[in-house]
């Protein structure tokens, strides 16, 4: 268990919709990652923040956004759903900014289904 | 384009064997290479973690190699166990990259009884 929680495990919904993942970080970590693996693809970085501001972007698409709250719990929102959105979503969190040599401790993720 | 690539692509090995699954990159510079076990439906988890500067790190029956001249990493497992089925990726983090990791695909290990 690396400590780091993500909520809801599954997520079935249509096309077109929204959904929000929530995303709780290991106790003292202040940044939160997000990342997607596609079926049988490599993970993808989406996005990171760190205590609460964004930090750094990398491939999220426009319908995607992410905040990270004053505890430090985050949430990544998802709108005008695809097929090709469907994926597992994963969170990490470490204790540095990203600057550093610092581990990223992964969460269990959310296997989002778009029918 | 910075790239991680694996290889193989997936691996059966019987249990007690050894392997050495392979990582070549082009990311350049970088500031560290990681080694992850991820199982089925599950996070990734943290095997080992080497600066450009080390040569090899282990943890355990896994031992990690970097070659910074020839951008090329192994993972060697000594005496596999059932228990070691499962995707071992390799992720660089490019130089002031915000910990960007760039993923490889992985390489998917079977270990057979």
């Amino acid at each position: 268990d690396s400590g780091v929680t993500q909520t809801p495990k599954h997520l079935i919904t249509a096309t077109g919709q929204r959904v929000t993942l929530r995303c709780s970080p290991r106790s003292g970590d202040l940044s939160v990652y997000w990342y997607q693996q596609s079926l049988d693809q490599g993970l993808q970085f989406l996005i990171q923040y760190y205590n609460g501001e964004e930090r750094a972007k990398g491939n999220i698409l426009e319908r995607f956004s992410a905040q990270q709250f004053p505890d430090l719990h985050s949430e990544l929102n998802l709108s005008s759903l695809e097929l090709g959105d469907s994926a597992l979503y994963f969170c990490a969190s470490s204790v540095g900014g990203g600057r550093d040599y610092t581990e990223q401790f992964f969460g269990p993720g959310t296997r989002l289904t778009v029918l | 384009k910075n790239q991680v690539e694996q290889s193989p692509q997936s691996l059966i090995i019987l249990e007690g064997k050894n392997c050495t699954l392979q990582c070549n990159y082009t990311v350049s510079p970088f500031s560290n290479l990681r080694w992850y076990k991820q199982d089925t439906g599950r996070g990734p988890v943290s095997l080992t973690i080497m600066t450009f500067s080390e040569n090899t790190k282990s943890n355990g029956r896994y031992t990690a190699t970097l070659d910074a001249d020839t951008k090329q990493s192994s993972l060697h497992i000594t005496a596999s166990q059932l228990s070691d089925s499962a995707s071992y990726i390799c992720v660089v983090t490019p130089s002031g990259g915000y910990n960007k990791l760039i993923f490889g695909a992985g390489t998917r290990l079977a270990v057979h009884p």
